[in-house]
Order: C-alpha cells, then structure tokens, then sequence
C-alpha cells in the first residue's frame, strides 16, 4: 500500500510558465513534507519542506502548499527552468522531522526551452 | 550539510555472487540509511545504519541478503548477497544532519 502517490510520472512545461507537482498522501500522522530533486546519475538532494502546522512555504522560486484535509500538497515552480527538468520525489515523515521517509513515486518534469 | 560519496558508482555482476558498497559522509552523523531505487520505481528504505550495534531492516529486507556495516560515524558499507537479476538497482546511501536528509549519488547495479 503506496502511503505517499504521485499520480502524474511526468510533466512537460513551457519555460517562463509555472509548474505544478501534486502529490497526495494516506498516512494521516505523517506531519512533515519535503520535497527532493534528483537529476540522472546524481543523489536526490533536498529543495524544500512543510510542517504540518503550515500551510505554505516559499523559498525564490519554489513554494509548496499544503492542505490537510485533502491529504495533498502540491510543489510550485514559478517561472520554471530548463534547469528544474528532473524527477521530483515528494517524501514525508511521521512524528517529527527526523524520522523516517516515506517517498513517492517521482514525477519527471521536463522544461522545454 | 553533508557530501556523500560512495563507492564504486556502477558496477556489473554475476548472479550468485556479492557486492559490497562503501558509502562515506565528509561529516559525523547520527543516523545513515540505505535506500533502493527499482528501475521506474521510488526510493524504498533498506535499513538504518547504527554505529556499533545491529542495523534496523525494513519489512521485506533482512540482514542475511543486505547485511550493513557502520564501524564510526562517517561511514558504513552495504553487502548485495547472492545477487539476482532483481537486485539490480540504483543503492543510495543517505545521512540526516539535523533535520534534513542528504543523498550520495548511488551506486548503479546491475545483476546478469
């Protein structure tokens, strides 16, 4: 049973336009949410997270919402990159921010220029 | 932040033979993971590395197939035994400096 989904395994976007990764979740004591970046033949690294005491978080370009009671969060990219095209896996953990994560599926997103 | 390297990056091998991955953190953490990505899959938790005692396996994974190493803080190495075609996989190697958990970029397996 899949705890974290990411129903879309791809998106193609316009350079300039904006983004948007969903990605839903089962687990209702998971309580915070990262999102990771992962290019081919490279680790994952870290873009960015939410606490489930938030609702939203920005950092330059990027901004992840978060709505609890659809048990969804979604990543924006705004105005998205050549550069962002990667996979984007969304990842969340129960009972604090040091536990384990539960990861989806990955979504590759790909900028055309 | 922490840099993770591991070693070898890639590496094709027989069946019923073992690899052993090193995985090596440029800093002292608490806590090392190793993950597997299946070809067009998610990365799933292996086990927890624990620095002087036994690692912690996920359901599904067990010390017999994928026994771990952690001798210090820095350090840990991961074991693919008596390997099948199904093993092959990309194996990351994580840490977690605080709260953010960082990746090394994975070793590439392929099992003929």
């Amino acid at each position: 049973d899949q705890q974290v989904k990411q129903n879309s395994p791809s998106l193609s976007v316009q350079e300039g336009r904006i983004s948007i990764l969903n990605c839903d979740y089962t687990n209702s004591m998971f309580d915070y949410f990262l999102w990771y970046k992962k290019y081919p033949a490279e680790g994952p690294t870290f873009l960015i997270s939410i606490s489930s005491i938030k609702d939203k978080n920005e950092d330059g370009r990027f901004t992840v919402f978060l709505n609890k009671s659809a048990k969804h969060l979604s990543l924006h990219i705004v105005p998205s990159q050549p550069g962002d095209s990667a996979v984007y896996f969304c990842a969340a953990s129960a009972g604090s921010a040091g536990n384990m994560l539960t990861f989806g599926g990955g979504t590759r997103l790909m900028v055309k220029p | 932040s922490a840099v993770i390297s591991q070693k070898p990056s890639r590496d094709i091998c027989q069946r019923g033979t073992s690899l052993t991955i090193q995985c090596q953190v440029d800093s002292q953490v608490t806590m090392m993971f190793w993950y597997r990505q299946q070809p067009g899959q998610s990365l799933t938790l292996i086990a927890t590395a624990n620095q002087g005692s036994e690692a912690t396996y996920e359901s599904g994974f067990v010390i017999d197939k994928f026994p771990i190493s952690r001798p210090n803080l820095t350090f840990s190495t991961l074991t693919v035994s008596n390997m099948s075609p199904e093993d092959s996989s990309i194996y990351l190697c994580s840490a977690r400096v605080y709260n953010e958990q960082f990746f090394g970029p994975g070793t590439r397996l392929t099992v003929l």
